[in-house]
């Protein structure tokens, strides 16, 4: 079946602009989680759902990131006043129900120039 | 959370069976242990998990003694494929802590 599906593949953006980064989970996930890669890191937790609830969201780092899933199914993170320190992969991940095992979609490579 | 400290890179050759040590003092009662492997370019891919003792699947053995402080994720008789990222992760279900991983070199 299809996987994690995310979109666009590629974003660049000048600063200041708004940026909105779509997932499409695995169909019947439960739970979808945000992360952000920096090159030669690991995924940095973002924040997660379970339903169209955000369960936590600690790991945003200031109030220009938000997110939401209100139908329980597709998220959108967005990203307000962009800056160039916000460049990185943007990770999208779904686990049947808050498990272990996520599934990971390609990301999504935002360039803030 | 868990903080997990695990080395830098390792060096293998095919055929060869690579053990992968992570150090995680802190863990959490309830957590379990999670290792990941990601390729370039992909996103992480969930390889095991496990709460103590040893776990098994067609990919990895991972054990993890009863103190729970460690874990060793062991993988048969790597191939050049292999050549990886690996991460151990601590934390709860829903905040998954990812460290810097290993990166493992296999080669011919």
């Amino acid at each position: 079946g299809a996987g994690v599906s995310q979109s666009p593949r590629y974003k660049v953006t000048k600063r200041g602009q708004d940026v909105a980064l779509r997932c499409d989970p695995i169909s019947g996930h439960v739970s979808l989680y945000w992360y952000r890669q920096a090159l030669g890191q690991g995924p940095e937790f973002l924040t997660y759902f379970n339903y169209e609830a955000q369960q936590d969201k600690s790991g945003l780092p200031n109030d220009r990131f938000s997110a939401e899933r209100p139908e329980g199914s597709i998220s959108t993170l967005t990203i307000q006043r962009t800056e160039q320190r916000d460049s990185a992969m943007y990770r999208c991940a779904s686990s049947p129900n808050g498990d272990y095992e996520q599934y990971f979609g390609p990301g999504t490579r935002l360039t803030v120039t | 959370l868990a903080k997990t400290t695990q080395p830098i890179s390792m060096d293998s050759y095919e055929g060869q069976e690579v053990n992968i040590t992570c150090s995680h003092n802190n863990i959490a009662t309830n957590d379990y242990i999670t290792w990941y492997q990601q390729f370039p370019s992909q996103g992480p891919r969930f390889i095991i998990q496990g709460y103590k003792t040893k776990v098994t699947n067609e990919v990895a053995s991972l054990f993890i003694p009863a103190d729970r402080k460690s874990s060793t994720l062991s993988l048969p008789r790597v191939s050049l494929s292999d050549t990886a990222v690996y991460y151990c992760l601590g934390g709860s279900q829903g905040n998954l802590i990812f460290g810097k991983g290993t990166k493992l070199s296999v080669k011919p």
